[in-house]
């Protein structure tokens, strides 16, 4: 089962406005990531945050993480076309040597020019 | 460019057939993280390798099969294959220095397989 669940499932806005998506997720974390999907294409990293890390900034990126909710989320600010895009939250369950993601389902972003 | 490749980029066989899945990780990378992603199921972790050994193993079917080589270069099998196989296939790649699991991935173009 999907450790993390992204809501919406799907936004639209505008460009220029400022986008959010938020991600649940179920067990402790060693940190969780946010990557992005062009359709059809492989993942790229965004951000990672750390369990001891509450707020992260990358450009136009701010992702927050509240471990006691187990939840993150990420804005997106002054949004572009070219952000148009799926974002999928992976947290990361480090164990025995493995630091395996687990993939939520992902927020489809549609930026309209 | 994540600087991890994959080949082939499409791929369509027929059910019942077998097929290979080649990976070349980002240089220096010695983990390399095998992906499926399909309509209904997601982004699914299948198999992870650390330099040339499985590390972990997730939703993986028995007729998947992987391996990583002294070059590090991986390859995923897949035998048997049925339509529900059909899907997108990812290779991730990461550093996984020990001691310091805070590492994010890299991933390839994937392999789109359709089976017919």
């Amino acid at each position: 089962s999907q450790q993390g669940e992204e809501d919406p499932q799907a936004l639209s806005i505008q460009e220029g406005e400022n986008a959010t998506m938020n991600c649940s997720y179920k067990t402790s974390i060693n940190n969780l990531q946010w990557y992005r999907q062009n359709s059809g294409r492989g993942l790229v990293h965004l951000i990672l945050i750390r369990s001891n890390e509450r707020e992260k900034h990358s450009g136009r990126l701010r992702v927050t993480l509240d471990t006691s909710k187990k939840s993150s989320s990420l804005l997106i600010t002054a949004s572009r076309a070219a952000d148009t895009a799926s974002y999928f939250c992976a947290t990361a369950l480090s164990g025995a040597g493995s630091y395996q993601l687990t993939f939520g389902k992902g927020t489809k972003l549609s930026v309209i020019p | 460019d994540s600087g991890v490749t994959q080949t082939p980029k499409h791929l369509i066989t027929a059910t019942g057939q077998r097929v290979t899945l080649r990976c070349s990780p980002r240089s220096g990378d010695l983990s390399v993280y095998w992906y499926q992603q399909s309509l209904d199921q997601g982004l699914q972790f299948l198999i992870q390798y650390y330099n040339g050994e499985e590390r972990a193993k997730g939703n993986i079917l028995e007729r998947f099969s992987a391996q990583q080589f002294p070059d590090l270069h991986s390859e995923l099998n897949l035998s048997s294959l049925e339509l529900g196989d059909s899907a997108l296939y990812f290779c991730a790649s990461s550093v996984n220095i020990a001691g310091a699991p805070y590492n994010e991935q890299f991933f390839g173009p994937g392999t789109r397989l359709t089976v017919l």
